[in-house]
């Protein structure tokens, strides 16, 4: 396993369609998490999983977001009604998630959506 | 809330020189850690360095050092020897003990090594 794996790439879609993005976490990472950035900007955190279990959603995750992690491995980002203001990096990554000392995040190397 | 000022957007340094990255943070928390990012051009993020808010000894990997200054909350990096190679964008980011490990970044400094 050599890292956060994020798919696709690039995502090119028009206003109101629906996207799916894919996460695939570090093998054995118990956390899971999603960032968007937009260009010239910090990343931002959108939510994250321990496990399957979605612990935390930013109030950036609006209603038209929804994130699933049903086994507790790979991760799905969907939009829907996509606005031209979604257009951002999403990140992807994870972590060990064991508690403890600080937990390092890995991350992916996003998914472009660009919204015409 | 937490918030984290990386007040230069964009920095220049000629190869095998030393250059600092300023940031400052602010948090009503005691226990926290702090991490410099880096994300060079459509690469993915990687971890430069971390520091945990309770240990008074600052951090140092290979030629990246911090300067931690809690009270003042201000957390620089310095990078000696500059290489090509450290061209990218530097993120500092923040996290809460207690957060479940959410990270706020702060807007990120342009650096740009010259030959």
């Amino acid at each position: 396993d050599t890292g956060v794996s994020q798919d696709p790439r690039h995502k090119i879609t028009k206003r109101g369609q629906n996207v799916t993005f894919r996460c695939d976490p570090i093998s054995e990472h118990n956390r899971l998490y999603w960032y968007r950035q937009t260009l010239g900007q910090g990343p931002e955190f959108l939510t994250y999983f321990q496990n399957e279990a979605q612990l935390e959603k930013s109030r950036l995750l609006s209603d038209r977001f929804s994130a699933e992690r049903p086994k507790g491995s790979f991760s799905t980002l969907e939009i829907q009604r996509t606005e031209q203001g979604d257009s951002a990096m999403y990140l992807c990554a994870s972590s060990l998630g064991t508690g403890g000392s600080v937990d390092i995040q890995y991350f992916g190397a996003g998914t472009r959506l660009s919204v015409l | 809330a937490q918030t984290v000022t990386q007040s230069q957007p964009e920095m220049s340094v000629q190869e095998a020189e030393t250059v600092t990255l300023s940031c400052t943070y602010d948090t009503s928390e005691s226990n926290y850690y702090l991490f410099w990012y880096k994300q060079p051009p459509s690469r993915q993020m990687i971890l430069v360095i971390r520091q945990e808010a309770y240990k008074q000894q600052n951090a140092t990997e290979n030629r990246f050092s911090v300067n931690f200054q809690k009270a003042a909350k201000s957390f620089s990096l310095k990078i000696s020897d500059s290489q090509l190679g450290d061209t990218a964008m530097y993120f500092c980011a923040f996290e809460e003990e207690t957060s479940g490990s959410r990270l706020t970044f702060g807007e990120g400094t342009q650096l740009t090594v010259n030959p």
